[in-house]
């Protein structure tokens, strides 16, 4: 079964500083990974989307790395401000048709 | 275009009540999913749909029931509410077709219901 943890579950950082997210799944049989931000009483936001064939997906100061193989993921926020405080949902997809397994999410605050 | 949309926002059930929560979706996409997020927990799969007739069971599908009669519509059912089914329920959507396949899902804001 299909099991996806995130570490830490919470993260305070002071603006300004660059931080990593980290995602594990248990299956390296995945056909992709995304990663979300979900704001207080909010719903889902997609962020980045990494099929299993890539390694990488970059958007603005955001980068999620894949290494299938050992079944990590990593979620690079660069120069944070305090917008980005939100929590961050990793999720797993083990077929074209198959369900988001979804980790617990890491809560990160970034102080002004 | 308003994205994905859930009714109503919040909600309090005493045992044994029945309630429908409604999602509607303009972006013509085919999927519909149904998820449940407990405190502090990950979300969890309860029904999806892969177009309008075609549901199919998720991860927790237990105590809820949904139908497909449209493309834009996905309302989930819940029967005999139970404390247990306490939660945040959100509904998402996303796009998989010939012209293009996208596995990235749209959520609604999600519908707080207090099962007493």
């Amino acid at each position: 079964k299909q099991e996806v943890t995130q570490i830490p579950a919470a993260l305070s950082v002071p603006e300004g500083e660059n931080l990593v997210l980290n995602c594990s799944f248990t299956d390296s049989a995945i056909y992709n990974l995304q990663w979300f931000r979900q704001d207080p009483g909010k719903g889902l936001t997609s962020l980045l989307l990494i099929q299993s064939s890539q390694r990488e997906q970059t958007s603005g100061r955001l980068n999620a790395s894949l290494d299938k193989s050992s079944g990590r993921s990593t979620l690079y926020i660069a120069a944070s401000q305090p917008g980005d405080s939100a929590t961050y949902l990793c999720a797993v997809r083990k077929g074209s048709q198959g369900n988001l397994i979804f980790g617990k999410g890491t809560k990160l605050s970034v102080k002004p | 275009n308003a994205g994905v949309t859930q009714t109503p926002k919040f909600r309090i059930l005493k045992i044994g009540q029945s309630m429908t929560l409604q999602c509607t979706q303009d972006m013509n996409h085919n999927y519909m999913y149904w998820y449940r997020q407990d405190p502090g927990m990950g979300l969890k799969l309860i029904y999806y749909s892969v177009g309008a007739g075609i549901t199919d069971k998720g991860e927790v599908p237990n105590g809820y029931n949904v139908s497909r009669s449209t493309t834009e519509d996905f309302p989930l059912r819940l029967e005999l509410a139970a404390p247990s089914q306490t939660s945040v329920y959100f509904c998402a959507s996303s796009y998989s077709g010939a012209g293009g396949y996208s596995d990235t899902q749209y959520f609604g804001p999600g519908t707080r219901l207090t099962v007493l």
